[in-house]
């Protein structure tokens, strides 16, 4: 069974300072991975997805199969960062459902 | 705005109450997903439709059902209220049938429950 896990419920930095959001999961075969975000009175978003190799908004995400990880990481945090950050993963062998972690609360202060 | 629309944005019923709530997703996507969002659980995915037909089920409670209609538009129907049904309910869309890389979700605003 897939099964995704952000083990941080809350987290604080201050502006400037760097942030990384855990991800770890579990699941048989090649899984696709992304970060979904939520700005306060904003709908849930795409934040990026593994395959493209992508950094938004200076936020970047290696997938490392041999931990089963893949942590969101931002060398400097911005206080329009604060959000409410879920990791998500589907695949072939679970039919595509995207299950997605608890989340992780950030907030950056000034 | 032609993103996933959810209606009502806000609920407030009783227990043992029944409640329809309505998504309308992206202009051009035919894939519908539910997903209930409390505080200690998180998002949990309920159940998925594409064109029309149910396609994927998550933990979707017996008193929970749904269905997505010809225009594609959905709806999510809980019967026999209970107070731990209160949550935040998530529409989502995309273009493909399975969840991809291509064809991200896109989710709606929610609809809040209060069952009282």
């Amino acid at each position: 069974a897939q099964r995704v896990t952000q083990p941080e419920k809350l987290l604080s930095v201050f502006k400037g300072a760097p942030v990384e959001l855990k991800c770890n999961y579990s699941y048989s075969g090649s899984p696709e991975l992304f970060w979904y975000v939520q700005y306060s009175r904003q709908r849930l978003q795409l934040l990026l997805r593994h395959i493209s190799r992508e950094s938004i908004k200076g936020f970047t995400a290696d997938l490392n199969k041999g931990e089963t990880s893949f942590h969101l990481k931002k060398p400097f945090a911005q206080e329009e960062d604060s959000a409410m950050y879920y990791c998500a993963l589907s695949g072939r062998s679970n039919d595509y459902k995207l299950s997605f972690g608890a989340g992780t609360t950030v907030t950056v202060r000034a | 705005d032609s993103g996933v629309t959810q209606t009502p944005k806000h609920l407030i019923t009783a227990t043992g109450q029944r409640v329809t709530l309505r998504c309308s997703p992206r202009s051009g996507d035919l894939s519908v997903y539910w997903y209930q969002q409390s505080l200690d659980q998180g998002l949990q995915f309920l159940i998925q439709y594409y064109n029309g037909e149910e396609r994927a089920k998550g933990n979707i409670l017996e008193r929970f059902s749904a269905q997505q209609f010809p225009d594609l538009h959905s709806e999510l129907n809980l019967s026999s209220l209970e107070l731990g049904d209160s949550a935040l309910y998530f529409c989502a869309s995309s273009s493909g049938q399975p969840s991809s890389y291509n064809s991200p979700l896109h989710f709606g605003n929610g609809t809040r429950l209060t069952v009282t």
